[in-house]
């Protein structure tokens, strides 16, 4: 079956602009998560949904949303964006929903380069 | 708040060699998971190995195991004959009320 896709691979914005990222979960997986990787700060959770609600956050300011549609599928937009915002935002799909625990093994897509200039 | 220390920033060793990739972490939760992630150059992240702290047990997949130490939050990934192919970034990651990375070990296998 095919992985998590996230569109675009590669783009390039400038200071101020907006940007909208995509992903496609593995199909029958409800949960989407975002993260960003950047060398300097590695991996950070930006935040998940599941059955297209927010269930977490992490530390990001409000410049960063986003929103899950019904077939599952998310998007993730930037708003007002700084050269720190430059990076690589990994989207990651599983098939349940958060627990507390922290169980759910999750599915990557390639991500999606986002250089700001 | 939780927190994943990964203390080796790179690694490279020959091939075929056995290496462990050291990995602590913090966490008020009784009941939780850690995983390791390999993320191998240009490529997507995937699973490695996933431990549930409710078990003794260590986790092994193939060449892959852990050294799950609970009392002490230590959670060491060793890879037994090391192939060119395990070159990739690792990273280590806690599961419990979200998933916290570390910072990540970029191992080399040289032939």
């Amino acid at each position: 079956k095919a992985g998590v896709t996230q569109t675009p691979r590669y783009l390039i914005k400038t200071r101020g602009q907006q940007v909208t990222l995509s992903c496609s979960p593995i199909s029958g997986h409800r949960s989407v998560s975002w993260y960003q990787q950047t060398p300097g700060q590695g991996l950070q959770f930006l935040f998940e949904y599941f059955s297209e609600t927010q269930r977490n956050k992490g530390n990001f300011p409000g410049r960063f949303s986003g929103r899950q549609f019904s077939n599952s599928r998310s998007e993730m937009n930037v708003s007002t964006l700084e050269l720190g915002d430059s990076a690589l935002y990994l989207c990651a799909s599983s098939l349940a929903g958060p627990t507390v625990s922290g169980a759910n093994v999750l599915t990557f897509g390639a991500g999606s380069r986002l250089t700001v200039l | 708040a939780q927190t994943v220390t990964q203390s080796q920033p790179e690694m490279s060793v020959q091939e075929a060699e056995t290496v462990t990739l050291s990995c602590t972490y913090d966490t008020s939760e009784n009941n939780y998971y850690l995983f390791w992630y390999k993320q191998p150059p240009s490529r997507q992240m995937i699973l490695v190995i996933r431990q549930e702290a409710y078990k003794q047990q260590n986790a092994t997949e193939n060449r892959f195991s852990v050294n799950f130490q609970k009392a002490a939050k230590s959670f060491s990934l060793k890879i037994s004959d090391s192939q060119l192919g395990d070159t990739a970034m690792y990273f280590c990651a806690l599961g419990a009320d979200g998933l916290t990375f570390g910072k990540g070990t970029h191992l080399i296998i040289q032939p």
